[in-house]
């Protein structure tokens, strides 16, 4: 009964590639984020939705397209990738400001 | 710009002992702080909060202590245990549901 769940774990592919991470929450949450976390542990925000909405942009490059069918889930497409979009990236959920449940993130490799 | 935590230090502390990890802000304006805790290969986890309004809160073995003067927060750890080693991150909720992670602390319990 994960809380917020991530597919894949880990994932090795090429330059130039298209891949796409999902997300899921059975939390009830209204708010989910996607965050990248480099080598060197830092945690940035990407993006925020609100019950399917976007709120937040972090000036992220448009290859990143998270995408929100539903509350319970944000998935993120990346477009093109590039030898720095290798990092773990996490998922999380949050019921108030601040208070977030991340997934045990996904870790990205590119070639 | 925002910004909250130091360049990721590294504590290293005999079991049994108490722990001290600091953090500082830069965004005045933030009311609502919270520490969270990343074991290897698993997402971060809340741990404890507190508001601007407070300047001291107390969880099981944590305490979390905020200067608002010298924009400085620092979690307490007491009786470090072993299940304690990981990395420790301050997080600073910014408005609109936005969280700014510090840097992260590695915290080492030796036996």
């Amino acid at each position: 009964d994960t809380a917020v769940s991530q597919t894949p774990k880990y994932l090795v592919t090429q330059m130039g590639n298209d891949k796409s991470i999902k997300c899921e929450q059975n939390l009830g949450h209204d708010t989910m984020y996607w965050y990248k976390q480099d080598s060197k542990k830092f945690l940035k925000i990407m993006f925020s939705y609100n019950n399917k909405e976007l709120i937040i942009n972090e000036t992220v490059p448009n290859r990143f397209s998270p995408k929100s069918p539903d509350k319970a889930h944000l998935n993120l497409h990346i477009n093109s990738l590039e030898l720095g979009d290798s990092a773990v990236y996490f998922c999380a959920s949050s019921p108030m400001p601040g208070e977030l449940f991340f997934g045990e993130g996904s870790r990205l490799t590119v070639l | 710009g925002e910004s909250v935590g130091l360049h990721l230090p590294t504590l290293s502390v005999q079991e049994g002992d108490n722990s001290i990890i600091n953090c500082a802000y830069s965004n005045s304006a933030s009311d609502y702080f919270i520490w969270y805790k990343q074991e290897s290969g698993k997402g971060p986890q809340f741990i404890i909060d507190i508001r601007s309004n407070m300047d001291k809160r107390q969880g099981q073995r944590v305490t979390v202590l905020l200067n608002k003067t010298v924009k400085h927060l620092s979690l307490q750890i007491a009786a470090t245990q072993p299940g304690d080693s990981a990395v420790y991150f301050c997080a600073e909720e910014t408005g609109g549901f936005k969280t700014i992670f510090g840097a992260g602390t590695r915290l080492f319990v030796k036996a």
